[in-house]
């Protein structure tokens, strides 16, 4: 009974490859987001999503582009990965903009 | 430029006693903050919030408070129990209110021995 689920919850791959991570929430909340932690642990938004439409787009390389097929579901898809984008990547949803967030478990992205 | 800090990047509390975190930030337009608590290989869970409008909100043993003119919040834990070991995150909106957009601060690992 998972609220936020992220998969998958480690991804290793090499430079220049393309990756997905999938993320679902089963709380019927209208919002989803995408959070990054680096390697200092700063969280720091990426993307939001209310009811399939974007949000938030903070400044993001091109090569990072999301995908809401329904408001239930927020994937993230990468191109052309680079070292750097080896992070902690959250999925997290709210029933509105501005309720709390909650957080599914976190893909560790390792850039080799 | 970080704008949410948490100066301590780690605190060391005996069970039963208070854990206080602290957490400044540097943006007056923020209106609403929150803590968040991070066990490992977990995400973030909602922990605790305060709208500007106020300078304490409790639950349980958890407090926050505010202090807008010193740009500070800080959050207690009294007492403070082993299972509270977790690193705790302070937010704000950056903004107007009820966005999603939430600034972080690096965090606070926070131990609570027996």
């Amino acid at each position: 009974d998972t609220a936020v689920s992220q998969t998958p919850k480690y991804l290793v791959t090499q430079m220049g490859n393309d990756k997905s991570i999938k993320c679902e929430q089963n709380l019927g909340h209208d919002t989803m987001y995408w959070y990054k932690q680096d390697s200092k642990k700063f969280l720091k938004i990426m993307f939001s999503y209310n009811n399939k439409e974007l949000i938030i787009n903070e400044t993001v390389p091109n090569r990072f582009s999301p995908k809401s097929p329904d408001k239930a579901h927020l994937n993230l898809h990468i191109n052309s990965l680079e070292l750097g984008d080896s992070a902690v990547y959250f999925c997290a949803s709210s029933r509105r903009d501005g309720e709390k967030l909650f957080f599914g478990s976190g893909t560790q992205l390792s850039v080799l | 430029d970080q704008q949410v800090k948490q100066n301590s990047p780690s605190l060391s509390v005996q069970e039963g006693r208070i854990s206080i975190l602290n957490c400044d930030y540097t943006n007056s337009m923020f209106d609403y903050f929150l803590w968040y608590k991070k066990y490992p290989a977990e995400g973030p869970t909602f922990l605790i919030s305060i709208s500007s409008i106020k300078d304490k909100n409790e639950d349980g043993r958890f407090t926050v408070f505010l202090n807008k003119s010193a740009k500070h919040l800080s959050l207690h834990i009294v007492p403070s129990q082993p299972g509270d070991s977790a690193v705790y995150f302070c937010a704000s909106n950056y903004g107007s209110s009820n966005t999603g957009k939430l600034i972080f601060g690096q965090g606070t690992t926070l131990q609570v021995k027996p």
